[in-house]
């Protein structure tokens, strides 16, 4: 069973632009989350998307925006870039609630 | 929702010893689970303790959860170099089934 797949591996945008970030989850996962880690803040629950619905969403600005095709595979989009969004960015996929998440490696988006 | 706080912060241990982490939480979880992070890569999910279980075991891992002390320890046995990583604990709580993630332990296994 392929992983979690997310591309590209790193990208380097400039402030004010814009980028979007892609993820496939496992086949058969329904619910695909996005996380945004950084040394200063850690981990951070961006939004889970389930059957093309945006079912939960953390606390980041409507810069910060998503979505979910049928096919699972979920976009992440962030606007007007600032050099605080250099992060890495972790898409995850599960089966059900009681299991763990499967992580991809991340996008790694430095902002200059 | 709450996040959990890893203890310590770094850890670093020559190969073949035991290491062991904690994670401490406010509030009652529906469950926890802790995760390894290798350098800059994403993150593999370890091990899944629910409320109502004390202690699971997988491989050369075992977590223990206690509820009444609102903590929960991961024991890696017979360390080895390939464990060096950052591990992270990871509760879900309330009615929310997103796990909120700690600061993680960073755990350097010397050969």
């Amino acid at each position: 069973k392929a992983g979690v797949t997310q591309t590209p591996r790193y990208l380097i945008k400039t402030r004010g632009q814009q980028v979007t970030l892609s993820c496939s989850p496992i086949s058969g996962h329904r619910s695909v989350s996005w996380y945004q880690q950084t040394p200063g803040q850690g981990l951070q629950f961006l939004f889970e998307y389930f059957s093309e619905t945006q079912r939960n969403k953390g606390n980041f600005p409507g810069r910060f925006s998503g979505r979910q095709f049928s096919n699972s595979r979920s976009e992440m989009n962030v606007s007007t870039l600032e050099l605080g969004d250099s992060a890495l960015y972790l898409c995850a996929s599960f089966e059900d609630r009681e299991t763990g998440y499967t992580f991809g490696s991340g996008t790694r988006l430095t902002v200059v | 929702s709450q996040q959990g706080e890893e203890d310590p912060q770094a850890l670093s241990i020559q190969e073949g010893e035991n290491a062991t982490m904690n994670c401490s939480y406010k509030t009652s979880i529906n469950n926890l689970q802790w995760y390894r992070q290798n350098s800059g890569r994403g993150l593999v999910h370890l091990i899944l303790i629910r409320s109502n279980e004390r202690e699971k075991h997988s491989g050369r891992l075992r977590v223990t959860l206690d509820t009444s002390k609102k903590s929960s320890s991961l024991l890696i046995t017979a360390s080895r170099a390939a464990d060096t990583a950052s591990y992270f604990c990871a509760l879900t709580s309330g009615g929310s089934y997103i796990p909120t993630f700690g600061r993680g332990t960073s755990l350097i296994v010397h050969p």
